[in-house]
């Protein structure tokens, strides 16, 4: 079983519609969490990132960490046809340094 | 602010050959991780470089190795290639001296083993 399990997808949702992305994790070590977007042929980019439980939002973004539960979510409202993409789950521990632990990702799009 | 490079961005190998894949850092960047994507197993931590020593390392086979330079700069090199070692190779940047650092990714290396 791996250390970060998230739901491959694809998940299709009209655009205007929340999507809502999600991801179980079992090292109780893990501190940092994280979301990145990978559009085709790029390199991840950095969307999210939240220490430890609580929850946090950056305009139409919002992520969401359950420590207790080791489970995180990421929701977008408003979602545009330039949110296709796929997003990936990250997570670190403190002695992690700068090793990340992915999720397989999820695909995601949105149709106009 | 100048990204992440790599190069070169795709490469095609045969079986038993040897590669090496280049990375250049944000400037003032002195952390540079390796990652390899593939569709079966996504995302996969090889190693990291801080200050030109190996600083963490992830579970593959001795065949994956890397160093850095005193500018930051980071190679990557698998020897012995097998077919699947075909995968998209990832360096991501970031100044590493936080227990957390936002690192920045490069647009890859696509490599190809036939």
């Amino acid at each position: 079983q791996k250390e970060v399990e998230q739901d491959p997808g694809p998940l299709s949702v009209p655009e205007g519609a929340i999507v809502s992305l999600n991801c179980t994790y079992s090292n109780s070590a893990f501190q940092y969490f994280m979301w990145y977007r990978q559009y085709s042929r790029k390199g991840p980019e950095l969307l999210m990132y939240t220490y430890s439980s609580g929850n946090k939002e950056d305009g139409r973004f919002t992520a969401q960490v359950d420590k207790s539960s080791k489970y995180i979510s990421l929701f977008i409202r408003d979602s545009q046809p330039s949110d296709s993409a796929t997003y990936l789950c990250a997570m670190s521990g403190m002695a992690g340094g700068n090793k990340l632990t992915f999720g397989g990702g999820t695909r995601v799009l949105v149709k106009p | 602010k100048a990204g992440v490079t790599q190069t070169p961005r795709y490469l095609i190998k045969t079986r038993g050959q040897q590669v090496t894949l280049s990375c250049s850092p944000i400037s003032g960047h002195r952390s540079v991780s390796w990652y390899q994507q593939t569709p079966g197993q996504g995302l996969q931590f090889l190693f990291e470089y801080f200050s030109e020593t190996q600083r963490n390392k992830g579970n593959f086979p001795g065949r994956f190795s890397g160093r850095q330079f005193s500018n930051s700069r980071s190679e990557m090199n698998v020897s012995t290639l097998e077919l699947g070692d075909s995968a998209l190779y990832l360096c991501a940047s970031s100044s590493g001296l936080a227990d957390y650092n936002e690192q920045f990714f490069g647009p890859g290396t696509r490599l190809t083993v036939l």
